[in-house]
Formats: structure tokens, C-alpha cells, sequence
């Protein structure tokens, strides 16, 4: 069925560090992929999207690269703040005829240290 | 910019009581949805709406039933709370039918159940 894999955490990082969240999905159509961030005691806020085969989301010093070969959209960043401290959800969106259907990762819980 | 509303942060309650977790967003958004999140088990669909009066079960229903009188407003009931309905909720929203839609959250709602 349709899921998706992240990498689990948590992951511990000093600041300055590079950062690379991994997630694969499986989709039997073809997917929008989002990566979300929760911030302690916070709801889900989108951070970055692409809809299509190559397209790279891209927001706040964070990127991820749609692969359709490797079915893969991993989370980066090459200098990680203190802020970014929080847990990272991988999300993919299908259409199919009972409506829309989002299906979620695990999320991965990143901490950056001074 | 998209407001999800949850109308409380935090709830205390008692097993037994029924209790009404409100949602309202601000964007026409066909869809609604409910979520709960609990540590190590991510975010599990509870109930989702694609219109006014209508529902589909998601992934957790048992415990749970939903009402959608108005388009801009899902409410979640628990109509017999109980001690394994603590958790956090998520309510969301999204556009029908558009792929880079992403979903928008509300900032959750935190339930205790005693």
C-alpha cells in the first residue's frame, strides 16, 4: 500500500552541522511530497512541497529533491541553527477516487546543540 | 495566510464525560480532518470531511464520531471519553482536488483524560 519511510530519530546535531533526513515512499499513483515541522507544543506547519519528478521545495535554508527513481525526498540543510531544533514530518498527497489521501511518516526528532 | 482555529489548547476531563473538540478554518477548504498523535505512533487519522454533512472514517475511528454542519467547521466528539483517548489532536484542512495543496494544521489540542 501507499506509506511512507523516514529515518528515525532522534538525531543530535551541533550547530553549523549538515543535516539529512531521509524518506522514501511507496505510491501506487503520483504523489505531491511535503516535509512538515512541529515546533515543541505546536501543530504541524508546512515547510517545503514539490509536486513533481525533480522539483526541489525549498524554504528557510531547508531543501529537498523530488527522485522518482529512488521514490525519495530527503530533507536538508547545510548549516543547521538552535531554532531548528523540532520534529520533521515527511508527507505525500494522493488523489484517488475516494478523495484526497495524505499519508504521514513517523517524523524524526532533530536537536541542535550550542 | 491560512488560520486553522482549535478552540482549546488544553483539556481536562473525566472518563465517562462527552467531550467536543472544535475546529474552524478560515480558507473554503473543502476537506477537514482529525488527527491524534501520540509518542512513537506518529499522526493517525481519526475521521476526514469533503463536504458539509459529510464523513469518512479514518484509520482510528472506534470511540470517535465527527459533525460537519457548516463548511468552515469540523468538530470531533468523544462520546464516552476514556483513559486511552489522552493524546494530542490535530485538526486540518485542505483543498479538494488541487495536488500542491498541502494540509494546514491547527495548533492541536492537548486531552486528558482522567
Amino acid at each position: 500500500g501507499d506509506s511512507v519511510t523516514q529515518m528515525e530519530g532522534p538525531v543530535t546535531l551541533s550547530e553549523e552541522a549538515c543535516l539529512t533526513i531521509n524518506c522514501t515512499y511507496t505510491a501506487t499513483g503520483y504523489p505531491s511530497l511535503f516535509w512538515y515541522v512541529q515546533y515543541p507544543g505546536e501543530g504541524l506547519q508546512l515547510l517545503l512541497k514539490a509536486t513533481k519528478a525533480d522539483d526541489k521545495g525549498s524554504n528557510k535554508g531547508f531543501e529537498a529533491t523530488y527522485r522518482k527513481e529512488t521514490t525519495s525526498f530527503h530533507l536538508e540543510k547545510g548549516s543547521v541553527q538552535v531554532s531548528d531544533s523540532a520534529v520533521y514530518f515527511c508527507a505525500l498527497r494522493l488523489l484517488s477516487n475516494t478523495g484526497n489521501q495524505f499519508y504521514f511518516g513517523t517524523g524524526t526528532s532533530l536537536t541542535v546543540i550550542p | 495566510d491560512v488560520k486553522v482555529t482549535q478552540s482549546s489548547r488544553y483539556l481536562v476531563k473525566r472518563t465517562g464525560e462527552k467531550v467536543f473538540l472544535e475546529c474552524v478554518q478560515d480558507m473554503d477548504h473543502e476537506n477537514m480532518f482529525w488527527y491524534r498523535q501520540d509518542p512513537g505512533l506518529g499522526l493517525r487519522l481519526i475521521y476526514f470531511s469533503y463536504d458539509v454533512k459529510m464523513k469518512e472514517k479514518g484509520d482510528i475511528p472506534e470511540g470517535y464520531s465527527v459533525s460537519r454542519e457548516k463548511k468552515e467547521r469540523f468538530s470531533l466528539i468523544l462520546e464516552s471519553a476514556s483513559t486511552n483517548q489522552t493524546s494530542m489532536y490535530l485538526c486540518a484542512s485542505s483543498f479538494e482536488g488541487r495536488r500542491l495543496s498541502p494540509l494546514h494544521f491547527g495548533n492541536g489540542t492537548r486531552l486528558t483524560v482522567t
